[in-house]
């Protein structure tokens, strides 16, 4: 049981590039979450999958794009990759969010640098 | 809007030191609370969670949280820290407020805990 794992673990890009974070989770969770991680300001939701075929967007979601492939695996696509895009990203997924006590499980993260 | 203050930004302790790391938060409805720890280079693990009853939790490692409903506050102890407990520490609260269809998970800034041999 790997609960979320995350690809890849570090990345460097040039400006302009494009580039697709992967997650996957073996939990049978319904919904999945990426999130942003920036120093000194915590997590930020980029995008949230309520459930298999729904996506909807966090609190920062410019910039960015996800796919919900199956139950499983969850992606953040980053169309064109700018500076202020450097940052570590995290998936989670968790139980329904309709269950009011959904806890939310976090992958590895995968850190990424815009030049 | 919601937020999460974790007060405290670096904390450094010697070993078996006692350890309290504040959180509070503004919101004055009913909320679920968190802390989760990240270890160096790894992900983010759930240390406990609070969602109702006793206002003291416990949870893995020796840690313990205490709910102040009052003082709006989900403070983080530990008697006795480890070199071990080297790790930044977030404090995250949940409302019942939907955005989106969604029960809003914020997270606090971190704080980031050195202890020393």
């Amino acid at each position: 049981n790997a609960g979320v794992t995350q690809t890849p673990k570090f990345q460097v890009l040039k400006t302009g590039q494009s580039m697709t974070l992967q997650c996957a989770q073996d939990m049978n969770h319904n919904s999945m979450y990426w999130y942003r991680q920036d120093p000194g300001m915590g997590l930020r939701l980029i995008y949230y999958s309520a459930s298999e075929g729904t996506t909807d967007k966090g609190e920062v979601p410019n910039g960015y794009n996800v796919s919900r492939l199956n139950k499983r695996e969850f992606s953040l696509r980053l169309e064109s990759a700018a500076p202020s895009q450097t940052s570590v990203y995290f998936c989670a997924s968790s139980e329904r969010l309709a269950n009011p006590r959904y806890t939310q499980y976090f992958g590895p993260g995968t850190r990424l640098t815009v030049l | 809007a919601q937020s999460v203050s974790q007060h405290n930004h670096h904390v450094i302790l010697s070993e078996a030191a006692s350890l309290e790391l504040g959180c509070n938060y503004s919101y004055g409805g009913t909320v679920n609370l968190f802390w989760y720890v990240q270890y160096p280079g790894q992900h983010l693990q759930l240390l406990l969670k609070y969602f109702s009853g006793d206002p003291l939790v416990k949870g893995i490692k020796g840690f313990e949280a205490e709910f102040i409903k009052s003082k709006f506050s989900f403070n983080l102890r530990k008697p006795s820290v480890q070199w071990s407990d080297t790790a930044e520490y977030f404090c995250a609260v949940r409302t019942r407020e939907f955005s989106g269809g969604y029960n809003k998970l914020i997270f606090g800034a971190g704080t980031r805990l050195a202890v020393h041999p």
